[in-house]
């Protein structure tokens, strides 16, 4: 098992177009995690999932951000119709649950920009 | 509200001296804390758990203490290396032990 995968690495898009990102957990992790991450700032939770069930989604995250873990493996993050305020690193992370002496193991990221 | 706090400026510290950063946080119970680094341009890679009845963890050049009356964890990296330089996020289990809560991480520059 090579990580956490994440594409694409980057992603410019226009305001207004929708933009998906991917995410290979460890397949053994059955807790998968997004954050978004803006310069200078720690990571922020969006939302996570426990096998295939989305189990808590930030009070934070708008209508336009929606998530998906089908059969419990690779997840997807779909942002529709983008604002400039969506440019930010968004990144995955996987854990086998809790309490894990392991921690998180994150992805690199995928960088999002929106002009 | 809740607050996780990390020094926002950069620890610059000369090679071979002991880098100490500090993590506080407000209005939350942790049943654990966690340290990351992270270099420009990657994700967080995990370092180091510690429980809350737990008063101190180590591995190799690390060390991390939790003091759960003072609500703080100190994170140490002893006979620091330039290759230390990096951000260090401090993190902790947020309302029912579901997610990380990270704080905003303090950069360390080891000068050679």
């Amino acid at each position: 098992d090579t990580g956490v995968s994440q594409n694409p690495r980057h992603k410019i898009t226009k305001r207004g177009q929708n933009v998906t990102f991917r995410c290979d957990p460890i397949s053994e992790h059955n807790r998968l995690y997004w954050y978004r991450q803006t310069l200078g700032q720690g990571p922020e939770f969006l939302t996570y999932f426990q096998n295939e069930a989305q189990l808590e989604k930030s009070r934070l995250l708008s209508d336009r951000f929606s998530a998906e873990r089908p059969k419990g493996s690779f997840s997807t993050l779909e942002i529709q119709r983008t604002e400039q305020g969506d440019s930010a690193m968004y990144l995955c992370a996987s854990s086998p649950g809790t309490p894990t002496p392991r921690g998180y193991t994150f992805g690199s990221g995928t960088r999002l920009t929106v002009v | 509200s809740q607050k996780i706090e990390q020094n926002s400026e950069a620890l610059n510290i000369q090679e071979g001296k002991t880098a100490t950063l500090t993590c506080n946080y407000t209005n939350y119970s942790p049943a654990y804390l966690q340290w990351y680094r992270q270099d420009p341009g990657r994700g967080p890679v995990f370092l180091l758990l510690i429980r809350e009845n737990e008063k101190e963890k180590r591995k190799e050049r690390l060390k991390v203490t939790f003091d759960t009356t003072l609500k703080q964890s100190l994170f140490h990296i002893t006979a620091s290396q330039p290759a230390d330089s990096a951000t260090y996020l401090c993190a902790l289990d947020g309302e029912g032990n579901n997610r990380l809560a990270f704080g905003k991480g303090n950069q360390v520059v080891v000068i050679p």
